[in-house]
């Protein structure tokens, strides 16, 4: 059963660009969570998505948004980027509302510069 | 406030030695609590799951224990092997929430050296 998938891998972009990170959930989950790991600091909650529909947000300006799509494939997109952005964000999902365990992807390491 | 404390921050063991990592939470109310390995620049995977009448779960070299009366868990890792170096993270859920529910330690970074 294949794991959880995000692309890219590695991103780098300009302060003020938008970057566009994707994930793909496990085969039947229909429930995507983002986090942020800055660099020394711990995972962050950023957004989850279930069934299509915004479920949450963790405490992160409106410039990160996101989508999940039919296929419960999500997509993060981050605006007007901030040197501070620089981190490791992480996809997991999990099967839905339930409490279930979350499966995280490998990331995508985005650099500003 | 929910909040996960993990020590120490960082760790440096001789291959074959054994190691614990501490975890003190004041998450409430309480629901479970997983140990993660993070190898750098990956994802984090679950090593174990821990409920409120658990006090002891091994998975392999890996053994944790909860206290939740104290609201302290360790991570016993047994004759480490320098695949063992990696950050550990201890991760609380919070009873009758949704699925995002869920408060992170920073981590320990372990790293065993032969």
């Amino acid at each position: 059963e294949a794991g959880v998938t995000q692309s890219p891998t590695h991103l780098i972009k300009t302060r003020g660009q938008q970057a566009t990170l994707r994930c793909s959930p496990i085969s039947g989950h229909t429930s995507v969570y983002w986090y942020q790991q800055a660099l020394g600091l711990g995972l962050q909650f950023l957004l989850w998505y279930d069934e299509g529909e915004e479920r949450n947000r963790g405490n992160f300006p409106p410039r990160f948004s996101g989508r999940q799509f039919p296929n419960y494939s999500s997509e993060l997109n981050v605006n007007a980027l901030e040197l501070e952005d620089s981190a490791l964000y992480l996809c997991a999902s999990s099967f839905g509302t339930g409490g279930y365990e979350q499966y995280f992807g490998p990331g995508t390491r985005l650099t500003v510069t | 406030k929910n909040q996960v404390e993990q020590s120490p921050q960082s760790l440096i063991i001789l291959e074959g030695k054994n190691c614990t990592l501490q975890c003190n939470y004041t998450v409430s109310p309480f629901s479970n609590l997983r140990w993660y390995k993070q190898d750098t620049g990956r994802g984090p995977v679950s090593l174990t799951i821990m409920t409120f009448s658990e006090n002891t779960k091994s998975n392999g070299r890996y053994t944790a224990t909860l206290d939740a009366d104290t609201k302290q868990s360790s991570l016993h890792i047994t004759a480490s092997q320098l695949s063992d170096s990696a950050s550990y993270i201890c991760v609380v859920r919070i009873s009758g929430a949704g699925s995002y529910q869920l408060t992170f330690g920073k981590g320990t970074k372990l790293s065993v050296i032969p």
